[in-house]
């Protein structure tokens, strides 16, 4: 069964650091999410992507988040320079094209561990 | 999306079944019911959806109040696998092209053996 994939599983880094968490997305899907969840809280949307585009970020989005899909296969999440605050599990999410009247659910990648020391 | 209040945990015991309330009282006409769940340190998974009517797949059943005010998911035969947090989302469906995801707390269910 496809499936998406994520990596580092785990990723330690400085404070101030850039940190590029990598996303391998299910072959045929079009529409492209992260969210992120800090430990013990709620999982919270970030970023959708679609047709080489951000289509809807959140307030957490600012200008240290990036997003890109540099191939055909790869989506990364860019975080230019890491805070404390920054620490939280990535999750990495795709889905199909939207077909009319069907709903095309969200897959989920097994996250990426982001410490900032 | 509209606001929905689930109960922080519940407990199952293996091999009954497992029915988790959600309420959704200010959903709107055109707001479906999602419910995901999230398998310790593990990615959300969608488990099922609907609108008005009930539904039903291979992982579970949803049963969708006639006003839609609230929906049971219903896990027919819990295993341990099951324990896990469940989410229930009501939000629109297949208009637009984001679809973004808006989790709350939900429910902590335990299976025990």
């Amino acid at each position: 069964e496809p499936e998406v994939t994520q990596t580092p599983s785990h990723q330690v880094t400085q404070m101030g650091q850039e940190v590029i968490l990598r996303c391998v997305p299910i072959s045929n899907h079009l529409y492209f999410y992260w969210y992120r969840q800090i430990l013990g809280q709620k999982v919270e949307f970030l970023v959708s992507f679609y047709n080489n585009e951000i289509s809807e970020k959140s307030e957490i989005f600012d200008d240290q988040f990036s997003v890109e899909r540099p191939d055909g296969s790869n989506f990364t999440l860019k975080i230019r320079s890491t805070k404390l605050e920054d620490s939280a599990m990535y999750f990495c999410a795709s889905r199909a094209e939207q077909t009319r009247g069907a709903y095309n659910e969200q897959f989920f990648g097994p996250g990426t561990r982001l410490t900032v020391l | 999306d509209a606001k929905t209040t689930q109960p922080t945990s519940m407990d199952c015991a293996e091999g009954r079944a497992a029915n988790l309330p959600c309420n959704h009282s200010t959903i709107s006409g055109n707001e479906y019911v999602y419910w995901y769940r999230q398998i310790h340190s593990q990615g959300p998974q969608y488990i099922i959806h609907g609108l008005k009517n009930n539904e039903t797949n291979e992982m579970a059943s949803l049963i969708i109040t006639e006003d839609r005010k609230s929906s049971t998911l219903i896990l027919p035969h819990a295993t341990l696998r099951d324990t896990a947090v469940y989410y229930c989302i009501a939000s629109l469906g297949s208009g637009g092209s984001n679809y973004k995801l808006t989790f709350g707390k939900g429910t902590l269910l335990t299976v025990n053996p």
